[in-house]
């Protein structure tokens, strides 16, 4: 099992709908959860962070944390075709290590 | 500097070959980690420093793979007699000292190519 999954996708939404990206992760002690975008070519940033249980908003962006279900997620509202990248869930687990996920690929459709 | 330089963006070598990638974190970040990226996809952990000591190399491959950190220079990754499966994206980031992994900011990646 890998310490941090995602399904690669690509997710395609149509441009304005709500965008869902899915993360879960095996260390049950992990303590930090990022979410990074990488445009294709360039190097990724970070857009979300979350520590606890509950939702964290900012601007069109949520982050969902469940550590009971060790699930993070990543909403994105009313989607925009710049919002096309790949998204990294990336965890800081019991050894204090950033581990990042495969990435999904999201597709923003007009 | 505001923003994590790495040098240079692209590389090739020979297999072989010797390799060596440059970072230079933001100013006053103490933290600085190295990360493979193969065929955009998973990134690879490589290994962390605070300041000039090695934090982390458990993700290193000490075989061919060394890192420094030295006091007033960049840092380096450095490959020895590089193999085919080097070739990769090498990305370099840095953090405050605060929290370790808090916000991560990446250079722009050196494009590795052994042919």
């Amino acid at each position: 099992q890998k310490e941090v999954e995602q399904n690669s996708g690509p997710l395609s939404v149509p441009e304005g709908a709500i965008a869902s990206l899915n993360c879960t992760y095996s260390d049950r002690g992990s303590q930090s959860f990022f979410w990074y975008r990488q445009y294709s070519g360039k190097s990724p940033e970070l857009i979300m962070f979350i520590y606890s249980n509950g939702d964290k908003e900012d601007g069109r962006f949520t982050a969902q944390l469940n550590k009971a279900s060790q699930y993070v997620s990543l909403l994105i509202r009313d989607s925009q075709p710049s919002d096309s990248a790949t998204y990294l869930c990336a965890v800081t687990g019991t050894a204090s290590k950033l581990t990042f996920g495969t990435g999904t690929r999201l597709q923003v459709t007009l | 500097g505001e923003e994590v330089a790495q040098t240079p963006k692209h590389l090739v070598r020979g297999e072989g070959q010797k390799a060596k990638l440059y970072c230079a974190p933001i100013k006053g970040h103490s933290y600085v980690f190295w990360y493979q990226q193969v065929l955009k996809n998973e990134f690879k952990f490589l290994i962390s420093f605070q300041n000039e000591n090695v934090f982390d190399e458990t993700g290193m491959p000490k075989e061919r793979f060394s890192a420094k950190c030295l006091p007033n220079s960049p840092c380096s990754l450095e490959i020895q007699a590089t193999k085919l499966e080097d070739s990769a994206v090498y990305f370099c980031a840095s953090s405050l000292r605060d929290r370790l992994n808090e916000k991560l900011f990446f250079g722009s990646g050196t494009q590795l190519s052994v042919l």
